[in-house]
């Protein structure tokens, strides 16, 4: 059964930095690219950021660029977000989602959300 | 970035009613959308892709339609389980972009 489960959010004052994580489970976790989608409270859902399955690809939404690193560990079957100058916008549930593997980007695996809230 | 805008916001329907709404794009995105389905407090669950293919393990009163700009989510006999918001997603680009949501509710 395919698993991920995210880890890491929780409160943090504006400016400052967490590191989230998602564990892999079920799945060849080097065979497939990676995702970050975030939800803010009571809002819709929005892309993040996209890692390719050899980390060779990586791309960013506009609104986290300079901010925010992807990246993952293939041995550790880990996806990784490093967030920094975090601001009250980037309060959100975090989910990590695996692409389907087939053409394009869709996910069909998410994780339950880990939540990040920028606040003073 | 490409603006994803679905209608209507909110619609309310009975079961065994028959449901369409609409997922429009600000260019065209060829056939490179997906629609998902979220209840509260949990993740996104994937239910068609590539605009009209129905994800495996998702019943058949689901189905999507459309190309180029305008797109259509359809369910033939809604069910309570049915009850969510559901999200159009374009992958037309490395930067993928859902619509704001339509939030289904049972009369």
């Amino acid at each position: 059964e395919v698993q991920l489960v995210e880890s890491g959010g929780g409160l943090v004052q504006p400016g400052g930095s967490l590191r989230l994580s998602c564990a892999a489970s079920g799945f060849t976790f080097s065979d497939y690219s990676m995702n970050w989608v975030r939800q803010a409270p009571g809002k819709g859902l929005e892309w993040v950021s996209y890692i390719s399955s050899g980390s060779s690809t990586i791309y960013y939404a506009d609104s986290v660029k300079g901010r925010f690193t992807i990246s993952r560990d293939n041995a550790k079957n880990s996806l990784y977000l490093q967030m920094n100058s975090l601001r009250a916008e980037d309060t959100a549930v975090y989910f990590c989602a695996r692409d389907s593997g087939r053409v394009g980007y869709n996910y069909n695996y998410w994780g339950q959300g880990t939540l990040v809230t920028v606040s003073s | 970035d490409i603006q994803m805008t679905q209608s209507p916001s909110t619609l309310s329907a009975s079961v065994g009613d028959r449901v369409t709404f609409t997922c429009r794009a600000s260019q065209s995105i060829r056939s490179w959308l997906a629609w998902y389905q979220q209840k509260p407090g949990k993740a996104p669950k994937l239910l068609i892709y590539e605009a009209s293919n129905l994800e495996s393990g998702v019943p058949s009163r689901f189905s999507g339609s459309g190309s180029g700009t305008e797109f259509t989510l359809t369910i033939s006999s809604l069910q309570p389980d049915d009850s969510a918001t559901y999200y159009c997603q374009q992958y037309d680009s490395s930067s993928p972009t859902f619509g704001q949501g339509t939030k289904v509710e049972i009369k």
